[in-house]
């Protein structure tokens, strides 16, 4: 049990497109989803915190215009990098958790990896 | 606030001896401590948790962890590595064992090599 997916799995996109990452809880209810980027060799950074039908609370430094962040139902949660650019490209990862269950623990997608030529 | 100290960015071990790679932790609460392993391209596997139970906490892959409040620290182990053990090992922490506590802090990640 605890398996979260992430799709797409790798994607390229020109300069200036959008791109849309999906997160999706297979097996239980995400009440909150985590947005994490990991540059090459780093550790992973929180981007946002997102709960089931509310807006997203992102960390400081991170734009809110750019980074979209859209969790509309207890089993998915979307990012969308608005007009890309080639120092958007890094490692995407989400975490959901079940705030219900009264347990802290986070289960992690396998990652997104944005390249922005 | 809270704090995770990864000691070494980089453990090489030969196939077959012990894996010791260190965390030191600071929080302000009774915190939660996780493990975490990604291998190249991947996400992140949870290895093991110590939240707040026995001090000595058992993990997948034959990994181990002990939390040792006096020390602020909680040491991964392993008695004897494998090939496949090389990979990116995260420690984290979140500030207390309780509900709502969710908010992990990584630290930088040490990167375990395993020597043939």
């Amino acid at each position: 049990g605890a398996v979260v997916s992430q799709h797409p799995s790798w994607v390229i996109c020109k300069s200036g497109t959008s791109v849309k990452i999906e997160c999706r809880s297979l097996d239980f209810q995400a009440t909150t989803m985590f947005w994490y980027r990991q540059f090459p060799k780093q550790s992973l950074m929180l981007m946002a915190t997102s709960n089931e039908g509310s807006k997203a609370t992102y960390e400081q430094g991170v734009e809110k215009d750019k980074f979209l962040i859209n969790h509309a139902s207890l089993t998915l949660s979307t990012l969308t990098v608005t007009s890309a650019h080639p120092e958007d490209s890094s490692f995407y990862i989400c975490s959901a958790m079940d705030g219900t269950s009264g347990y802290n623990e986070q289960f992690f997608g396998p990652g997104t990896r944005l390249t922005v030529l | 606030a809270q704090s995770v100290t990864q000691l070494d960015s980089h453990v090489s071990v030969s196939e077959g001896t012990p894996v010791l790679l260190r965390c030191n932790y600071s929080s302000s609460y009774s915190p939660s401590l996780f493990w975490y392993v990604q291998h190249p391209n991947k996400g992140l596997q949870l290895l093991l948790k110590y939240t707040s139970a026995a001090t000595l906490v058992k993990g997948i892959n034959g990994f181990e962890a002990e939390f040792k409040k006096s020390e602020t620290s909680f040491h991964l182990t392993k008695p004897s590595a494998h090939m496949s053990d090389a990979a990116e090992y995260f420690c984290v922490v979140t500030p207390y064992s309780g509900a709502g506590s969710y908010q992990l802090t990584f630290g930088k990640g040490t990167k375990l090599s395993v020597i043939p």
